[in-house]
């Protein structure tokens, strides 16, 4: 069964700071990962998708993500935060077959610091 | 273009009341999606429909509720006789074909709170 964990319900950082959030994958077949973001009482935007060309994926707003599969990973990195960069962050899997629903994470709150 | 579109933005109810919860997709994708963001159980796929068909009504909770989907278009959730552990965001989310490199895009949500 697919299945992401998200290490860290809540992150700090220092604004200027590496933002690093953490995904693990378990999948029977080659994934393909999502990350959203979900800004204050809206629904989620995709930051970036990984479906097997690159391994290093570059996102909106100055995200990027790197697929490892010996790591079982997707974390979501930025170099250098931003107070807008304050939201909260969903890993997602696809289902490997049917209908394709994601499988998301359970968020990952971020707050920037001044 | 537009996005997909959620009405109410939020519904309050009392508990045993039926509550319809409205999509409008993207113009032109196939498939929506329904899934439930609640406090206790994160983000939770609901239904899944492609064109009028729902191929994949798995996530549904409960048969107090349904969804249909109309002209492969506009999308109704009606919960029926609502209970407390309804209250949730309820999002929509619409791709254009379904394929598994699509990406799904997401509205707004309802948020309802069930007295």
């Amino acid at each position: 069964a697919q299945s992401v964990t998200q290490l860290g319900s809540h992150v700090s950082v220092s604004e200027g700071a590496l933002v690093l959030l953490r995904c693990n994958y378990s999948s029977s077949v080659p994934p393909y990962l999502f990350w959203y973001v979900q800004y204050p009482n809206q629904g989620l935007q995709l930051l970036l998708k990984y479906t097997s060309a690159a391994t290093l994926v570059k996102g909106i707003n100055g995200f990027e993500a790197e697929f490892k599969k010996s790591e079982t990973s997707f974390h979501l990195t930025k170099p250098s935060a931003h107070m807008s960069d304050a939201d909260e962050y969903f890993c997602a899997v696809s289902a490997p077959s049917g209908t394709y629903k994601y499988i998301f994470g359970t968020g990952t709150r971020l707050k920037v610091l001044a | 273009g537009a996005g997909v579109s959620q009405s109410p933005s939020n519904k309050v109810t009392e508990k045993g009341k039926d509550v319809e919860l409205r999509c409008d997709p993207i113009s032109g994708h196939t498939a929506l999606y329904w899934y439930r963001q609640s406090l206790g159980q994160g983000l939770e796929f609901l239904i899944y429909f492609q064109g009028n068909s729902a191929p994949d009504k798995s996530g549904l909770p409960s048969d107090r509720f349904s969804a249909e989907r109309t002209g492969g278009s506009v999308s109704t959730l009606t919960i029926q006789r609502t209970q407390q552990e309804d209250s949730a965001v309820y999002l929509c989310a619409s791709s254009f074909s379904g394929e598994r490199t699509d990406t799904q895009y997401f509205g707004p949500g309802t948020r309802l709170t069930v007295l």
